[in-house]
């Protein structure tokens, strides 16, 4: 059973491109959850999915962020109009979505940096 | 804020000695998480105690939870050094499955 899957691993941007992140969730989870983790930082949490829906995007910047988790394929958190700001690690977790399941299991990110 | 805390944000110790971290936060939690990344990494999921367990114990990982004082410590026992890493603790709000983590403690362990 693979683990939670990230791709891609590092991504080099330029200031005002799109940066377009995957997340594959673990077989048999249906939630996805989106950190972001600055440089000598804990993780801050962003937004939760479930499929076709976004159930918690508290965390999410108002511009420029969003994210989607669609009926087939892996979640999508998409950056438009990058800043240097933007830099960091952003780590995707999967969970069963059962309540007594709710352990959350993280991909490896991947480490954007903006130009 | 639901964030935890660790403290100390930094320990150093040498391989064979015992590590304790500490982790505090400020409301009611469903559960409390230990993660711990290795410089770069990713997060590797270590110990989840919940709100109505006091400790757990995992190989040379023990945790306890204070609900009454809203703080965790793990200890780690016997170091390696492979040890060496950050460690986070991770709350949840009640209900809610987003969690919220600290700045970590800084584990060194010296051969």
């Amino acid at each position: 059973n693979a683990g939670v899957m990230q791709n891609p691993r590092h991504l080099v941007r330029r200031r005002g491109q799109e940066a377009r992140l995957r997340c594959s969730p673990m077989k048999g989870h249906s939630h996805v959850y989106w950190y972001r983790q600055l440089p000598e930082e804990g993780l801050k949490f962003m937004v939760y999915l479930q499929k076709e829906n976004i159930i918690d995007e508290s965390g999410m910047p108002k511009e420029r962020f969003s994210a989607e988790f669609p009926k087939e394929g892996p979640s999508i958190l998409r950056i438009q109009q990058v800043v240097r700001g933007d830099s960091a690690a952003y780590f995707c977790a999967s969970s069963p979505g059962r309540e007594d399941e709710d352990e959350q299991f993280f991909g490896p990110g991947t480490r954007l940096t903006v130009l | 804020s639901q964030q935890g805390e660790e403290d100390p944000q930094a320990l150093s110790i040498q391989e064979g000695e015992n590590a304790t971290m500490n982790c505090s936060y400020k409301t009611s939690i469903n559960n409390l998480q230990w993660y711990r990344q290795n410089s770069g990494r990713g997060l590797v999921h270590l110990i989840l105690i919940r709100s109505n367990e006091r400790e757990k114990h995992s190989g040379r990982l023990r945790v306890t939870l204070d609900t009454s004082k809203k703080s965790s410590s793990l200890l780690i026992t016997a170091s390696r050094a492979a040890d060496t890493a950050s460690y986070f603790c991770a709350t949840d709000a009640y209900n809610f499955n987003k969690f919220y983590f600290g700045s970590g403690t800084k584990l060194n362990v010296k051969p």
